[in-house]
């Protein structure tokens, strides 16, 4: 079993559409949980961390379901702009503290006018 | 702001072949990263360095060197290429250790091809 695992989509909406995308993760000692965000041929850049409660940003929610393991991501009024690949990112403190940063293969969204 | 900053860009090897890339960082982080990004795949971390002269392995450390001799530079090698590398390497960087923000700084990657 992945340690994170996405469903890669491809996710068609059009534009205007609310969108979620799901992740789970199998390692229970998950210390901390991230959203990055990739546009094609580019580099990740982060969107987003998880907390516990739920927050949001704009137009972005993100959740986290501890006893279930897994975080999701909810999108509003979908921007063409929004097209990209979404990465769940789960980060494991390892012996040192460092922190290991497991990444999700990727969701990919395509916002369609 | 330069960021993180990676060379080359593009790059084709024969197998058995070596070279080293590079990156660069100008925010004083300490520390830095090395992930290999397959097609439809998530990033694999290779090595990582918590400061100068500090190295440790990641997940497939296999087939390549770091070396971590200033802060500023964390080059990886690949000493003898293999198609089994053949992937887009994307350096980053961080201010503190992932464990704490998870906020990594990536350069813009760099792609290898190994024929």
């Amino acid at each position: 079993r992945k340690e994170v695992e996405q469903d890669p989509g491809p996710f068609n909406v059009p534009e205007g559409a609310t969108v979620a995308f799901n992740c789970t993760y199998s390692n229970s000692a998950s210390q901390s949980f991230f959203w990055y965000r990739q546009d094609c041929r580019k580099e990740p850049k982060l969107l987003m961390s998880v907390y516990s409660s739920g927050n949001e940003d704009g137009r972005f929610t993100a959740q986290l379901n501890r006893a279930s393991q897994y975080i999701s991501l909810l999108i509003r009024d979908s921007k063409l702009s929004d097209s990209a690949t979404y990465l769940c990112v789960v980060n494991i403190y390892g012996s040192s503290n460092t922190g290991k940063l497991i990444f999700g293969q990727g969701t990919t969204l395509q916002v369609k006018p | 702001n330069a960021g993180v900053t990676q060379t080359p860009k593009f790059r084709i090897l024969k197998i058995g072949q070596s070279m080293t890339l590079q990156c660069t960082q100008d925010m004083n982080h300490n520390y830095m990263y090395w992930y290999r990004q397959d097609p439809g795949m998530g990033l694999k971390l290779i090595y990582y360095s918590v400061g100068a002269g500090i190295t440790d392995k990641g997940e497939v450390p296999n087939g390549y060197n770091v070396s971590r001799s200033t802060t500023e530079d964390f080059p990886l090698r690949l000493e003898l290429a293999a198609p089994s590398q053949t992937s887009v390497y994307f350096c980053a960087s961080s201010q503190q250790g992932a464990a704490n923000t998870g906020e990594l700084f990536f350069g813009e990657g760099s792609r290898l091809t190994v024929l």
